[in-house]
């Protein structure tokens, strides 16, 4: 069956820190992957996503994340952490019915 | 931009109260999701729907029905709303190509007492 891991429920970091949000997943097929952030009282919003090609994606708000097929991996990264960038994170796969499975999300706290 | 608009951000019901959490979408989207968010428990999916009339029952469907009369609008409904019911709601939608990505709402934090 399709699931979704994020080991970490909460990370905080300092701003201007590096960040990386570790996510796995089981799927029996290649993936279609996606990260999503969620603000305080928001929905979701698309971070970036993998279908297929290059396995470095970039994405908005100075993210990127990294496919490992080897690994099931897929986790998000970024360079230089905003205060703004405090929020869940939500890593999730999508199958070929149209069908989207969910971790249960990181939250993280930036330190000023 | 895709719209998905909820039609509630804040509800609070009673128990036993019949509930209904509308959400209508503005892109010509064919699939149409429910979400309940709970802490510590991510996203799980309740019921989605593909086309108008069509529905398929998610992770957890029980004590929820669903309504799609029309392909911008799916209705979430609670027929007799219990405290265990007492969530974030998020609708979503996506095109019908493999995995397109989901659209969110704002969401719907409903209140049981």
């Amino acid at each position: 069956a399709q699931s979704v891991t994020q080991p970490d429920i909460h990370i905080t970091v300092s701003e201007g820190a590096s960040l990386e949000l570790r996510c796995n997943y089981s799927y029996g097929a290649t993936p279609y992957l996606f990260w999503y952030v969620q603000s305080p009282g928001q929905g979701l919003q698309l971070l970036l996503k993998y279908f297929s090609g290059d396995t470095l994606v970039q994405g908005i708000k100075g993210f990127e994340a990294e496919f490992k097929r080897s690994q099931s991996s897929f986790n998000l990264r970024k360079p230089s952490v905003h205060w703004s960038d405090a929020a869940e994170y939500f890593c999730a796969v999508g199958d070929n019915f149209n069908k989207f499975y969910f971790g249960s999300g990181t939250k993280l706290n930036v330190k000023p | 931009d895709v719209k998905v608009t909820q039609s509630s951000r804040y509800l609070v019901k009673r128990t036993g109260e019949k509930v209904f959490l509308e959400c209508v979408q503005d892109m010509d989207h064919e699939n149409m999701f429910w979400y309940r968010q709970d802490p510590g428990l991510g996203l799980r999916l309740i019921y989605f729907s593909y086309d108008v009339k069509m529905k398929e029952k998610g992770d957890i469907p029980e004590g929820y029905s669903v309504s799609r009369e029309k392909k911008e609008r799916f209705s979430l409904i609670l027929e007799s709303a219990s405290t265990n019911q007492t969530s974030m709601y998020l609708c979503a939608s996506s095109l019908t190509s493999a995995a397109g990505e989901l659209f969110f709402g704002e969401g719907s934090r409903l209140t049981v007492l």
